[in-house]
């Protein structure tokens, strides 16, 4: 079985400044590694994805994230952010060759910005 | 290219009643995944179909069912609502995979049991 923890569940940071949102997760078997977020009132939106390779990934909007196997993180992060960035952010796996996409998402991280 | 589209966007229901819930996936995507999210909680996988079969199912009772229809659209029924299932319904389309197909959301249909 797979579990997906977010440490914070609040971070509010100030406009421009910098921002990292961490992320754990246990699983017995190989797993893809997601980020998402959701807007107000919208479904979720596809960040970023960690398949294989280079550990640190790009994703849309500035963000990025590096894949930790000893520590088993996927923490996000991004430079400086903008009001636009206000939003919730979840961090999921998958299980690799689980036959069909499960993802398992975490409680969410919402990101608070102040001008 | 046309989303996920999901209706209705807001429901409320009396606990006992049945209630189903409507999906159109993403141009080109044959695989509905359904998901429920609750107020301050990341969403919950409820079950996914491929090919009009359900293909895997998380930890939610036999009154959860759906179907998929050739179309690729999809449904979620409940029966015998339950106060506890208010919350936020999203379906997810997606390409077949091995578990790294990201999913691509609709908006959710926001169901509240009174």
């Amino acid at each position: 079985a797979q579990s997906v923890t977010q440490l914070d569940s609040q971070v509010p940071v100030f406009e421009e400044a910098p921002v990292e949102l961490r992320c754990n997760y246990s699983s017995s078997v190989s797993v893809y590694l997601f980020w998402y977020v959701q807007y107000p009132n919208q479904g979720l939106q596809l960040l970023l994805k960690y398949l294989s390779g280079s550990t640190l990934v790009k994703g849309i909007n500035g963000f990025e994230a590096e894949f930790n196997k000893s520590q088993t993180s996927f923490h996000l992060r991004k430079p400086s952010v903008h009001i636009s960035d206000t939003a919730e952010y979840f961090c999921a796996v998958s299980p690799v060759y689980s036959g069909a996409s499960k993802i398992i998402f975490g409680s969410g991280t919402r990101l608070s910005i102040r001008p | 290219e046309t989303g996920v589209t999901q209706s209705p966007t807001h429901l409320i229901k009396t606990r006992g009643q049945q209630v189903t819930l409507r999906c159109s996936s993403q141009s080109g995507h044959n695989t509905v995944s359904w998901y429920q999210q609750a107020l301050g909680q990341g969403p919950q996988f409820i079950f996914q179909y491929y090919r009009e079969e359900e293909n895997g199912r998380g930890n939610f009772p036999p009154r959860f069912s759906g179907l998929q229809f050739p179309n690729y659209s999809s449904e979620l029924n409940v029966n015998a609502l339950e106060l506890d299932d208010s919350a936020l319904y999203l379906c997810a389309s997606s390409t077949p995979g091995t578990g790294n197909s990201p999913l691509h959301f609709g908006n959710g249909t926001r169901l509240t049991v009174t």
